[in-house]
């Protein structure tokens, strides 16, 4: 079945530099990618999507390229505010799904440090 | 914008007892979901609908019953709460359509002692 697989579960950095958060899936149909935010002691919201190989998708300084020969769908922003700190969900839908559900990663915490 | 509430924010109970929680949405969608949330696993679908009267299983059901009254709202029915259920757990509603936006409640908190 589908899968999504984000690999850090922790990123630490210095407010400033530069942020890619791994995320890579698995489907047999043609996928549906989304990057959920959560921030401490909040409901999760949508940061970004995309279903378009090779376009580069922006929101709120983060951007996102879904590529589909390498099944990946990275979050960067090129510079991390305090404000950033919070867990980022990938997430996977596709045809293949039935009634709209998402896959989700387990999720990396970003921790922005001054 | 989307408005999902649930209700109660926390709940306690103890092994065994009966819990249901509730979510409300206002925006005419027709989907709603029951997700819970544990660290280490991320979000995990419970049960899902798409109308009033209808439900579907989702990827962790065990343990959970769920009903959709209206098209506003969805219950979520523990009815011997074990300890392993003890979790944050959030309620969405999206469109129809594949690639919508769900829309997450503010989420409650179970603990189950």
């Amino acid at each position: 079945g589908d899968s999504v697989t984000q690999t850090e579960g922790l990123v630490t950095l210095t407010k400033g530099l530069p942020v890619m958060l791994n995320c890579t899936y698995q489907t047999t149909y043609s996928p549906f990618l989304f990057w959920y935010v959560q921030h401490l002691n909040e409901a999760p919201k949508l940061l970004l999507k995309s279903s378009t190989d090779n376009k580069r998708t922006e929101h709120q300084g983060f951007y996102a390229t879904l590529h589909k020969s390498s099944s990946s769908f990275h979050l960067q922003k090129s510079s991390v505010q305090l404000s950033d700190s919070a867990l980022y969900f990938c997430a996977l839908t596709s045809y293949g799904s039935s009634g709209n559900k998402l896959i989700f990663g387990i999720g990396t915490l970003l921790s922005v440090k001054p | 914008e989307a408005a999902v509430t649930q209700s109660p924010r926390n709940k306690v109970t103890v092994t065994g007892g009966n819990v249901t929680l509730s979510c409300r949405q206002t925006n005419s969608h027709n989907y709603m979901y029951w997700y819970r949330q544990d660290t280490g696993h991320g979000l995990r679908l419970i049960h899902y609908s798409y109308g009033a009267g209808n439900l579907q299983i989702g990827d962790v059901p065990d343990g959970y019953k769920a009903t959709r009254t209206t098209q506003e709202d969805f219950f979520l029915l523990l009815e011997l709460a074990s300890p392993s259920q003890t979790s944050l757990y959030f309620c969405a509603s999206s469109r129809d359509t594949l690639y919508a936006e769900q829309f997450f409640g503010p989420g409650t908190r179970l603990t189950v002692l």
